[in-house]
């Protein structure tokens, strides 16, 4: 089954909003990342953050764990258009196996 | 550096016909995957691979086989394509010095279409 689940599947808003997105996992992870598709591409790795991290920062993205919940958010603040693509969070296991299982991604449609 | 590479981009095959899907990294890269993408479905793990010579299954193994003979390629095959196996599959590697650590970061490589009719 699908380790990483994602909401909402779609979103669409104003360039210059802001953009959350929410992913849930079902094991104990070592680390969550996400990654960004665009339209036709791969996929592009974004932010990782780690089991022990509540809270990561990088440029316009905003990472947060809650391992209690095990879920995690992705927020990308002053949104451009340019960020119109396919957000998926992905897991590893506890167990350091290699196996990366990805969620089934959000759509952000940011509209200028 | 060209990354990882994934040939062919396009295919289209008769039901029961076979094929292979070539990834190829540049990178030094010790783990190796092979994902299908489908709509509302994200993707999906089918095989990955630790190291030369070794195989593991995902998710969705069933109607594909794969081999890691040498460290900078890992083949994907489809014995007999059935119309279930239309997708984008999608080969991704480790940067190297993080899987050991459990940081596993993935290089995409940029996909392959196939259309099983």
């Amino acid at each position: 089954s699908q380790q990483g689940e994602e909401d909402p599947q779609a979103l669409s808003i104003q360039e210059g909003e802001n953009a959350t997105m929410n992913c849930s996992y079902k094991t104990s992870i070592n680390n969550l990342q996400w990654y960004r598709q665009n339209s036709g591409r791969g996929l592009v790795h974004l932010i990782l953050i780690r089991s022990n991290e509540r809270e990561k920062h990088s440029g316009r993205l905003r990472v947060t764990l809650d391992t209690s919940k095990k879920s995690s958010s992705l927020l990308i603040t002053a949104s451009r258009a340019a960020d119109t693509a396919s957000y998926f969070c992905a897991t590893d296991g506890r167990r350091n196996t290699g196996k990366l299982i990805f969620g089934q991604g959000t759509t952000l449609q940011v509209k200028p | 550096n060209a990354g990882v590479t994934q040939t062919p981009k396009f295919r289209v095959l008769k039901t029961g016909q076979s094929m292979t899907l070539l990834c190829a990294q540049d990178m030094n890269h010790e783990y190796m995957y092979w994902y299908r993408q489908d709509p509302g479905m994200g993707l999906r793990l089918i095989h990955y691979s630790v190291g030369e010579g070794t195989t593991a299954k995902g998710e969705v193994p069933d109607g594909y086989n794969v081999s890691r003979l040498k460290k900078q390629n890992f083949l994907l095959g489809l014995e007999s394509a059935a119309p279930s196996q239309t997708s984008v599959y999608f080969c991704a590697s480790i940067r190297p010095g993080q899987g050991k650590t459990g940081a596993n970061v993935l290089t995409f490589g940029a996909g392959s279409r196939l259309t099983v009719l």
